[in-house]
């Protein structure tokens, strides 16, 4: 079965800081998508990065960056200059295919609060 | 651009009460995926529509049905309410069954059991 296991629960740190948020999953499955959402207080869902199983390369959007390392089954999600409002709920998935649609496997998420 | 527009997007009921939630996907997307997030729990997958015909289910109690319309609408239909019922449901649309694409995510109906 898919998992996956974001094993810091809660991150504090101050403005300007850099943060990594850990991601470690499972799947047989050869083909397989990876994302990170970020969940403000207020609730939504916001998507932030979808990556192919096959696509090793490490991704940068703004201060996002992302490294996907197949051989240790790690994605993991950095933060540079933090800021206030990044303080939010973050959460790993993993998209599983079954009857035909790709239904996301979500960790227990990674909840960052960012100090002025 | 169009989003995934949930209705309402609050809501209380009693306990063994009756609830519909509403999910209206982006047009031209053919997969609907309904999510429930408990309070400081991570989103679970309840069950998925493709082309309106039901296409995996996960850990949905007996108790809640949904189906896909033929506009493409969905709802969640949810019987003798429990207090554990209380939760953010949200409801994702993608095209292709999600193969070319992410879901795409409403903003969640927020259920509340009293």
């Amino acid at each position: 079965a898919q998992k996956v296991t974001q094993a810091q629960t809660e991150i504090s740190v101050v403005e300007k800081e850099d943060v990594t948020l850990d991601c470690v999953y499972e799947t047989r499955d050869t083909t397989y998508y990876l994302f990170w959402y970020k969940q403000p207080p207020s609730g939504e869902l916001v998507f932030l990065i979808r990556r192919n199983s096959f696509d090793e390369q490490n991704e940068i959007s703004g201060r996002y960056s992302w490294n996907f390392q197949k051989s240790t089954s790690s994605f993991n999600f950095t933060i540079t200059a933090s800021q206030v409002v990044d303080s939010a709920v973050y959460f790993c998935a993993l998209s599983e295919a079954s009857g035909g649609s790709e239904k996301l496997v979500f960790g227990k998420g990674t909840k960052l609060t960012v100090n002025p | 651009a169009a989003g995934v527009i949930q209705s309402p997007r609050h809501l209380i009921k009693e306990k063994r009460e009756t609830a519909t939630l509403k999910c209206y996907p982006i047009p031209r997307h053919d997969t609907v995926y309904w999510y429930q997030q408990g309070p400081g729990q991570d989103p679970q997958f309840l069950i998925s529509f493709y082309e309106k015909m039901q296409s995996d289910k996960g850990s949905i109690p007996d108790r809640f049905s949904a189906q896909q319309f033929s506009d493409y609408h969905s709802e969640l239909n949810m019987s003798s309410l429990e207090l554990g019922d209380s939760a953010l449901y949200f409801c994702a649309s993608s095209p292709d069954r999600g193969r070319r694409t992410e879901a795409f995510f409403g903003q969640g109906t927020r259920l509340t059991v009293v």
